[in-house]
Formats: C-alpha cells, sequence, structure tokens
C-alpha cells in the first residue's frame, strides 16, 4: 500500500521568503510523486512530478522538488515568496502497478504575508 | 485547448435527497477519474474509468454511490439518497491512460452541501 504525509496543515511565510513544504511518502514499490496547487473554488494543478529520472525536479512558477529515497521524502520549495503563492498544496504518490491513480497527502495551506 | 468541465458547481440538498453530477473530460482523454474531496482532507479516488469501462471503484459506496461513463466519453456520478458526511467537493480528472506517468487533468469541481 502506498501513503503520503505532509507535515504541517498550515505554513506562513512572509514576501520574498523560503518556501518549504513537506512530503514523506510511503511505497514498498519504486514510487512516483507529485505536487499540485489548488486555488480557491478551482481544481488542482500540476505543479511538479518526478518519474524516476532525475531527482531534483523543476517545476513551473519558480517552484522544485528533490526525491530523497533514503529519506522517503519529496519536499517542495521555492526561493523567494509571492503573494500569488498563497494557496493549498498537494503531494500525491502512484506507481506502475497503480493503474494511474493518485494517492493525496492531506494539503498544506500556505500563506503569504506581506 | 479546452479542460475538464464539470456542472453544477454548486448544490445543496437535503439528507435523502438524490444528486448527480456531470463531468466531460478532456477531447481524447481515455481515462476519467471521480475524486471526493472532504474539507481539510486530500482528494480521495472513487472511481476510475478507462474508456467506458471500470478500472477501479474500491473506494466507491456502492450502496448509495453510482457512475456510468456511456459512450467513453462523459461521465455522471449519483449519490441516492444523500447521507450529510457526503458534504464534498467532487473533482472529475482525465488523463491519455492508466500509466503511472500520465498527468491527470482536474475540472473545477461540484461543491456539494447535505443538510
Amino acid at each position: 500500500a502506498q501513503s503520503v504525509t505532509q507535515l504541517g496543515s498550515h505554513v506562513s511565510v512572509s514576501e520574498g521568503a523560503l518556501v518549504l513544504l513537506r512530503c514523506n511518502y510511503s511505497s514498498s514499490v519504486p514510487p512516483y510523486l507529485f505536487w499540485y496547487v489548488q486555488y480557491p473554488n478551482q481544481g488542482l494543478q500540476l505543479l511538479l512530478k518526478y518519474t524516476s529520472a532525475a531527482t531534483l525536479v523543476k517545476g513551473i512558477n519558480g517552484f522544485e522538488a528533490e526525491f530523497k529515497k533514503s529519506e522517503t521524502s519529496f519536499h517542495l520549495t521555492k526561493p523567494s515568496a509571492h503573494m500569488s503563492d498563497a494557496a493549498e498544496y498537494f503531494c500525491a504518490v502512484t506507481s506502475s502497478s497503480n493503474t494511474g491513480k493518485l494517492i493525496f497527502g492531506q494539503g498544506t495551506t500556505l500563506q503569504v504575508k506581506p | 485547448e479546452a479542460g475538464v468541465a464539470q456542472s453544477p458547481r454548486y448544490k445543496i440538498i437535503e439528507k435523502r435527497q438524490s444528486v448527480a453530477f456531470w463531468c466531460n473530460p478532456i477531447s481524447g482523454h481515455a481515462t476519467l477519474y471521480w475524486y471526493q474531496q472532504i474539507l481539510g482532507q486530500g482528494p480521495k479516488l472513487l472511481i476510475q474509468f478507462q474508456n467506458n469501462g471500470v478500472v477501479d471503484d474500491s473506494q466507491l459506496p456502492k450502496d448509495r454511490f453510482s457512475a456510468e461513463r456511456l459512450k467513453g466519453v462523459d461521465s455522471t456520478l449519483k449519490i441516492q439518497p444523500a447521507k450529510l458526511e457526503d458534504s464534498a467537493v467532487y473533482l472529475c480528472a482525465s488523463s491519455l491512460g492508466t500509466t503511472e506517468y500520465n498527468e491527470q487533468f482536474f475540472g473545477p469541481g461540484t461543491r456539494l452541501t447535505v443538510l
């Protein structure tokens, strides 16, 4: 079985500060990992994905994430937060044995203070 | 390119009533997913279709929920009768196929409130 744990349901940063959203996964098979962003009253939008190529993955809007197998982590970072980054972020996992079904974490709400 | 369309966007019903949601996936996408997102939680898969066949419905409460995807294009999710705990956002997503690296594209969701 696969699962995802996002540490911290709410994260608050100042504009211009580093953004770090934590995601740990559990998987008995090689995982494929995703970060999605959800703005209020909208669907989920893919930020980036890890599919066993490079361990450092770059996504849209300046976000990136690093796959660390030894730590079973896939943390999301952005060097400098912007007000428009305020949203809810979801980490998700799937595998080759999972028919494409995504298993999501509970989400982290990012607040950006001026 | 048009995205995933869902309707209605909002629905308020009383418990024990029935409700239906509609989804039109991106043209050419063979796989369609229905997720339930309860407030404060991540989305949870209810059912997955490949064309008009069911791939996974293990988490669908079949005593009250049903879904169909006639002709392998758009899909309808129904709840009958609704319970208070069904209050959630119902997200539809589609992808080209079922492989793990196929990006899923999500619709805006239908927010259901059961009173």
